[in-house]
Order: structure tokens, then C-alpha cells, then sequence
């Protein structure tokens, strides 16, 4: 079973929509949470990580959820500069040292 | 500095050539990755160093091989590689041994063995 799993998409918005990821994670040690977007032949970058309180960065909203275990990531009033995979990232408590714990990614269009 | 510097950003190599890549960073970090994309995939972890040791080598063939020059340098030497090695090659490195505040990655090798 896989430590993280998201939907691949893809997701195709308009410009100016709003869109959200979900992402479930398997291990109940999971410790850390993050949000990278990795745009196309590029490395990942992170995006946001994510707390149990919930924490927003301008347009991106990112929600943990423990007792479910699973994350979200909305995007308010997409861009067309938002089109990238946005890949779900947690670390796991006692696992080998800070290795972080891919999804597969989710692939986002926004077209004008 | 707060960048993951990776040279070259392209290479390709024949399956008998020996090469190496390099990664290069100045912000203090004591743990530094190896990771391997394929296409439409998310990274695969290589090899970690802490503190200039190797930590974790993920069952990594021997054709592939790393180093630890100094706290700012990781290489990745490589040697008779096969086509299916063919990837864009990651370094990354983080602030935290548990990986708390997540990585800075460089911008990547991009693999080509022909």
C-alpha cells in the first residue's frame, strides 16, 4: 500500500475557478505535510506545508485533517501561471532520516 | 544563499562512459539527497548523507555512486549506466535531519544514456 495517494487528474479549470487536491496518507506516524508543485521538466518546489490548523497563503489553502488522515490544497481564482502537478509530501515519524514520502502528483490545466 | 545548485543540467552519455554530477550548497544543511524522476512518476529516493556519512543507500545499483566531499558538496559518480537509467537526477538537501520543514531541491540533471 502506498505511504501517499492522490488523484492524478488531470484537471482542466478555467481561468478564475476554484479547484481543490485531496490526498489520503496511510501511516498514522506521518509527522510533517507539505504541498510541492513541480511544473513540467522542472524540479518540485514547495509550495506550502501544512498544519493542523489549517493555513492559507494568498489564493492556496492547505487543510490537514489527522483523524481522517487527509490533506487538501484549494486554489481561489486560478491563474493560468497555476498549471503544474501539485504533489502531496509527508514525512513519517521514526523512518529513514527527513526521507519525504511522495504522491504521485496531480496534474492541473488552467486555460484562459 | 538559499539554493541547491546542480551542474551540468544536461548530460548524455554513452553506456560506457564515467561521469559525475554535482550539487552544491551553502545554507548549512547537514542532510543531503540523491533522488531519481522518471516521467509522470514523483521522486525516488537514492541515497541520504547526514553530516558527510551515507545514511541510506535505497538498494541502489553499484553503477551509481556517491560522495560526500564536505558539507556543502555531494556527487554522484556514474559508471556503465544502462538506457533505462535515463532520468532527471535531484539533489536536495534540508535544515531539519527529520525532514520537518521539507527540502530545497536543485533544478536537476536531466539523464540521458544512449
Amino acid at each position: 500500500r502506498k505511504e501517499v495517494e492522490q488523484d492524478p487528474g488531470p484537471f482542466n479549470v478555467p481561468e478564475g475557478a476554484t479547484v481543490a487536491f485531496n490526498c489520503t496518507y496511510s501511516n498514522s506516524a506521518s509527522q510533517s505535510f507539505f504541498w510541492y508543485r513541480q511544473d513540467c521538466r522542472k524540479e518540485p518546489k514547495l509550495l506550502m506545508s501544512v498544519y493542523s490548523s489549517g493555513n492559507e497563503d494568498g489564493r492556496f489553502t492547505a487543510q490537514l485533517n489527522r483523524a481522517s488522515q487527509y490533506i487538501s490544497l484549494l486554489i481561489r481564482d486560478s491563474k493560468l501561471s497555476d498549471s503544474a502537478t501539485y504533489l502531496c509530501v509527508v514525512t513519517i515519524r521514526g523512518s529513514t532520516l527527513g526521507r519525504l514520502y511522495f504522491g504521485r502528483g496531480t496534474q492541473l490545466t488552467v486555460w484562459p | 544563499d538559499t539554493e541547491v545548485t546542480q551542474t551540468p543540467k544536461h548530460l548524455v552519455m554513452g553506456m560506457t562512459n564515467k561521469k559525475s554530477l554535482k550539487c552544491e550548497q551553502h545554507m548549512g544543511h547537514r542532510a543531503m539527497y540523491w533522488y531519481k524522476q522518471k516521467a509522470k512518476k514523483p521522486p525516488e529516493l537514492m541515497f541520504v548523507y547526514s553530516y558527510e556519512k551515507l545514511s541510506i543507500n535505497e538498494s541502489v545499483p553499484s553503477r551509481f555512486s556517491p560522495e560526500c566531499p564536505n558539507s556543502s558538496l555531494l556527487n554522484l559518480h556514474l559508471h556503465a549506466l544502462q538506457p533505462e537509467d535515463s532520468a532527471l537526477y535531484l539533489c536536495a538537501s534540508s535544515q531539519s535531519l527529520q525532514g520537518s520543514y521539507g527540502y530545497t531541491f536543485g533544478s536537476g540533471t536531466r539523464l540521458t544514456v544512449v
